[in-house]
């Protein structure tokens, strides 16, 4: 079975500018959780998408949000960037929620922002 | 309360050593505490993970002790061997939702 992938891998933008990550999930898996690794904060919780439905969010700012489709794939947009976004943005996938189910981290997108 | 502290931030062993790594929290709440290896470029991969009615689970090399009533967990890696150089995280979550990560430790084992 085919882990979790994340599309781009490596991305640089300049302030301002907004991007897209996407992230396509174990197949079978229908949760979908977005999280932020910079060296400072360490990992963060951005939301949780079950059934095409944001589940639960972190304490981040409306400029990042997301979405999920019907097959599962979700993606993530952060708007008017700044230099702090700077992060390894990573994707977890797992079976269902709501029970104490393993969440499998893709290998992430590394963004610098310019 | 919905605080993981980790220590310590890094961690030398020799080769064929234990390594230690310590996790506290404070939301009695948490019902799943899973640790997650990392290394450099990679996401983290799940290495073991524990419930709070069960005071010990190995697998392997890998075992985590936990202790409900002071509200801490360890992970013990025996043997330890260079191919464990990562970083380590622990984390807690609540009813499958999201996880809550400790600051995570570097872990270098010396040949």
């Amino acid at each position: 079975k085919a882990g979790v992938t994340q599309t781009p891998r490596y991305l640089i933008k300049t302030r301002g500018q907004q991007v897209t990550l996407s992230c396509s999930p174990i197949s079978g898996h229908r949760s979908v959780s977005w999280y932020q690794q910079t060296p400072g904060q360490g990992l963060q919780f951005l939301f949780e998408y079950f059934s095409e439905t944001q589940r639960n969010k972190g304490n981040f700012p409306g400029r990042f949000s997301g979405r999920q489709f019907s097959n599962s794939r979700s993606e993530m947009n952060v708007s008017t960037l700044e230099l702090g976004d700077s992060a390894l943005y990573l994707c977890a996938s797992s079976l269902a929620r709501g029970v104490q189910e393993t969440q499998y981290f893709g290998p992430g997108t590394r963004l610098l922002v310019l | 309360q919905q605080q993981v502290k980790q220590s310590p931030q890094s961690l030398i062993v020799q080769k064929g050593g234990i390594s230690i790594i310590n996790c506290a929290y404070e939301n009695t709440a948490f019902d799943y505490f899973p640790w997650y290896q990392q290394f450099p470029g990679k996401g983290p991969a799940l290495l073991i993970a524990i419930r709070p009615d069960v005071s010990e689970k190995k697998e392997g090399r890998f075992t985590i002790s936990f202790n409900k009533s002071a509200k801490q967990f360890s992970l013990h890696i025996m043997d330890s061997q260079p191919g464990d150089s990562a970083t380590y995280f622990c984390a807690a979550s609540i009813r499958g939702g999201k996880l809550i990560f400790g600051q995570g430790t570097e872990l270098s084992v010396k040949p």
